[in-house]
Parts: structure tokens; sequence; C-alpha cells
């Protein structure tokens, strides 16, 4: 089965300063992986994928993710984080190879920002 | 371009009732998913629907059942509430018929709060 854990509960970084991330997961072959971002109140936004390919993803807003199979990890980071990106931010995993797929998600990381 | 839609965006319902939750997919998207995500919880696959039938599901009880109607929108109902379903209910939608690499766009949830 697969499975996501977000080491991190809730980080607090000052506004411009770099952002990290953790994000390990499980999954028996190459998985699709993902960071999505939730504001309060509101559904989940995707922010950057990976498939195949590239280890490095770009996504929006200015993150971006590495893909690393030896230590099965996806780590979201950003230069400089602005303070709209205070949030909670998930990892998910999608199950590879089929015609659709599940995510699991891990249980989230919130993000505040310090003006 | 509409987004995914969901409808109620809030519902309060009394253990034991019934209730039905409303999704419209993306514009182009031929598969909807459901998740429910607890409070300070990662989201949790429920089900997914393509061509009208169910083709995954996770780990719910029977309560928990769907339909998708040939327009691809889709309904969740739940029977017998408990307590414990009291939830932000996420609807997601991408498109197989596009090839199994297309991310699942998420809608803002139906919170369902059970007194």
């Amino acid at each position: 089965a697969q499975s996501v854990t977000q080491p991190d509960i809730h980080i607090t970084v000052s506004e411009g300063a770099s952002l990290e991330l953790r994000c390990n997961y499980s999954y028996g072959a190459t998985p699709y992986l993902f960071w999505y971002v939730q504001s309060p109140g509101q559904g989940l936004q995707l922010l950057l994928k990976y498939f195949s390919g590239d280890t490095l993803v770009q996504g929006i807003k200015g993150f971006e993710a590495e893909f690393k199979r030896s230590q099965s990890s996806f780590n979201l980071r950003k230069p400089s984080v602005h303070w709209s990106d205070a949030a909670e931010y998930f990892c998910a995993v999608g199950n590879s190879g089929a015609g659709s797929y599940q995510l699991t998600f891990g249980k989230g990381t919130k993000l505040s920002v310090i003006p | 371009d509409a987004g995914v839609t969901q409808s109620p965006t809030h519902l309060i319902k009394t253990r034991g009732q019934q209730v039905t939750l409303r999704c419209s997919p993306k514009s182009g998207h031929d598969t909807v998913s459901w998740y429910q995500q607890a409070l300070g919880q990662g989201p949790q696959f429920i089900f997914q629907y393509y061509e009208e039938e169910e083709r995954q599901r996770g780990n719910f009880p029977d309560r928990f059942s769907g339909h998708q109607y040939p327009n691809y929108s889709s309904e969740l109902n739940v029977n017998a509430l408990l307590l414990g379903d009291s939830a932000l209910y996420l609807c997601a939608s991408s498109s197989v018929d596009r090839g199994g690499n297309q991310p699942q766009h998420f809608g803002d949830g139906t919170r369902l709060s059970i007194l």
C-alpha cells in the first residue's frame, strides 16, 4: 500500500527566507507525485506534479520540487517566501500504471510566514 | 473555463440522516474522485467514478455510495450519518481519456457537520 509522510507539522519562516518542506513516500514502483496547497476553508490547488522524466519539477508561484528515488523523497522548495504563501501544504502519491489513479495524502505541513 | 464546482457549500445534518453531495467536473474531464478531509488531517480517498461506474474504492464502509451521470457530474451519498462523518468532502476531476498522467483538480469542498 502506498503512504506519504510529512515529518513537519508546522513550520515558521520569515518573509524573504528560503523554504523546504519535506515529503517521503512509500510505493513499490515509480510513483506519481504531487504537491497541493490549501488555504483555510478552501479546496486544494495543485502546485506541481511529477509523472516521469526530469526529476526537478517547476510549479506555480515559484515553487519547485525534486524527486529523489534513492531517498523516496519529493521535497518542495522556494527560494524566497512571500507572506501570501502562508497556508497548509500537502504532498500526495498516486498509484501509477493505471488508467486512472487514487491519491494518498500526507497529513500536511502548516506554513506560517513572519513579516 | 469553469473549474470543479461542488454543492452545497455547507450542510448540517443529525445522526442517522442521509445526505447527498454534488459535483460538476472541470470542462473536458471524465473522471470524478471523492475525498474526505477530517479536521487537521490530509484528504482520504473514498472512491472514483469513470464511465458511470465505480472504478476504485478506498477503505470506507458501504454507507458511502456514489453515482456518475452521462454528463460526468457525480453525487456522493452517505447513509446513517455518524458524528465521525463530520468533515470537508472534496471532489476532484481528471481526464482518463487524455492519458493516465493527468493531474486531479479539486473543488472547494462541502463542509458537512453532524449534530
